[in-house]
């Protein structure tokens, strides 16, 4: 059973469109982080959501935590293809960061 | 610096060699990672150091063997590996050591090594 699910798994949008990536749990978690990897490199961090209902932005990108602090939410406002890759939502559990299953997104010019 | 460096970039290895994999971090962190990680899969937790003291280990096989030299290093030591065992090999670090002190804090990854066992 996974601890953190991700949805969609797969995304593949035109430059331009908006998207959302859901990150979902039946636990609470203190925080939870978002991750984007891009292939053959390490997860870069992006942002940590710590309060219930917190709205963080960078840039064209909206980071929300859920009231209950059980779930997450990424969205992507006018997608370019420089946002291709692997975005993973990860929280802490008895020490261990763990991850969902992630989603890979791929931009079309 | 929020760098996390490893070393090789990229490894081949037989299965009857061995090789090590190392990681430095300068950033004061008490606590360090190493992680694995197949094709569009998400990082699986491998171990987990704390003041440079083993706290978890994920029931890794014996033949992956963790040290910790010191608060900036971490290495993996590799011997008589699988051809399932090719994957990126991801090293992190957080700040804090003990298990409340983690909770809310950041880790950060290096590029990984990429490993091939033929």
């Amino acid at each position: 059973t996974q601890l953190l699910e991700q949805s969609p798994q797969f995304l593949s949008i035109q430059e331009g469109e908006n998207l959302t990536v859901y990150c979902n749990s039946s636990s609470v978690f203190s925080s939870l982080q978002w991750y984007r990897q891009e292939p053959g490199e390490g997860p870069v961090l992006l942002v940590t959501v710590v309060t219930g209902g917190e709205v963080k932005k960078l840039k064209r990108l909206t980071f929300q935590f859920g009231d209950a602090r059980k779930d997450s939410s990424l969205h992507i406002t006018a997608a370019q293809p420089g946002d291709t890759g692997l975005y993973l939502c990860a929280g802490r559990r008895t020490g261990k960061l763990i991850f969902g299953q992630g989603t890979t997104l791929q931009v079309k010019p | 610096d929020t760098e996390v460096t490893q070393t090789p970039k990229h490894l081949v290895m037989g299965m009857t060699n061995k090789k090590s994999l190392k990681c430095e971090q300068h950033m004061g962190h008490r606590a360090m990672y190493w992680y694995k990680q197949k094709a569009k899969k998400p990082p699986e937790l491998m171990f987990v150091y704390s003041y440079e003291k083993l706290s978890i280990n994920e029931s890794v096989p014996s033949r992956f063997s963790p040290e910790c030299p010191n608060s900036s290093l971490l290495n993996l030591h590799l011997h008589a590996l699988q051809p399932e065992d090719s994957a990126l090999y991801l090293c992190a670090s957080s700040q804090g050591g003990g298990r409340e002190r983690l909770m809310n804090t950041e880790a950060f990854f290096g590029q990984g090594t990429r490993l091939t066992v033929v």
